[in-house]
């Protein structure tokens, strides 16, 4: 079973706009983490959010967590068509000593 | 320095095959996990693995799923036999140590397609 879900399931946008995606979860989490996949490719891991932290950055990427909505946002500014990817999160949860992913949102960034 | 090494990248059976899968994980990462991935879904742990150890194999269904990690190196999954129903993509990730702090590192994945 998936615990997290992404919201939007697809998102289109044109090169050097921002594209937000939404991560909502059900149970406690240690941690938060996003996750790339090109088509055809291995996941590769973006960034590391924990349970105690509200917002994170990393070059062009801004993350938030609220834990008390269990829901965690990921902003990619300035995009890319080399963005264009499906973006998973995952939660490290509690008590259950494996990571969870999400559904995952298909980021198509046009030239 | 190598990533996670997967083979072969695709195959293709005819149901009630057997099938294996192969992973080496980048040098030095002691957990190995092997996902199952559906189209358009995010991938779902089958097992991992503490060196040697299956400490999580709850979600494998035993009935036809096996893997090994003999010398708590690389790993084998093995699938037999298959049905149309396993169609997707089995991915390998490696870490330096269990879920918690550290991300993991995935492979490219094996795309079975059973026929």
């Amino acid at each position: 079973s998936q615990q997290g879900e992404e919201d939007p399931q697809a998102l289109s946008i044109q090169e050097g706009e921002n594209a937000t995606m939404n991560c909502s979860y059900k149970t406690s989490i240690n941690n938060l983490q996003w996750y790339r996949q090109n088509s055809g490719r291995g996941l590769v891991h973006l960034i590391l959010i924990r349970s105690n932290e509200r917002e994170k950055h990393s070059g062009r990427l801004r993350v938030t967590l609220d834990t008390s909505k269990k829901s965690s946002s990921l902003l990619i500014t300035a995009s890319r068509a080399a963005d264009t990817a499906s973006y998973f999160c995952a939660t490290d949860a509690r008590n259950t000593d494996k990571l969870i992913f999400g559904t995952g949102t298909r980021l198509q960034v046009f030239p | 320095e190598a990533g996670v090494v997967q083979s072969p990248r695709y195959k293709i059976i005819e149901k009630k095959q057997p099938v294996a899968f192969w992973c080496n994980p980048i040098s030095g990462h002691n957990t190995l996990y092997w996902y199952l991935q559906n189209l358009g879904q995010g991938p779902e742990l089958l097992i991992r693995y503490e060196n040697e150890e299956a400490v999580d194999d709850s979600q494998l269904p035993k009935d036809r799923f096996s893997a090994e990690r003999l010398k708590g190196v690389d790993s084998t999954l093995k699938i037999q036999p298959a049905e149309l129903g396993d169609s997707a993509v089995y991915l390998c990730a490696s870490s330096p140590r269990g879920v918690g702090n550290n991300e993991q590192f995935f492979g490219p994945g094996t795309r079975l397609t059973v026929l």
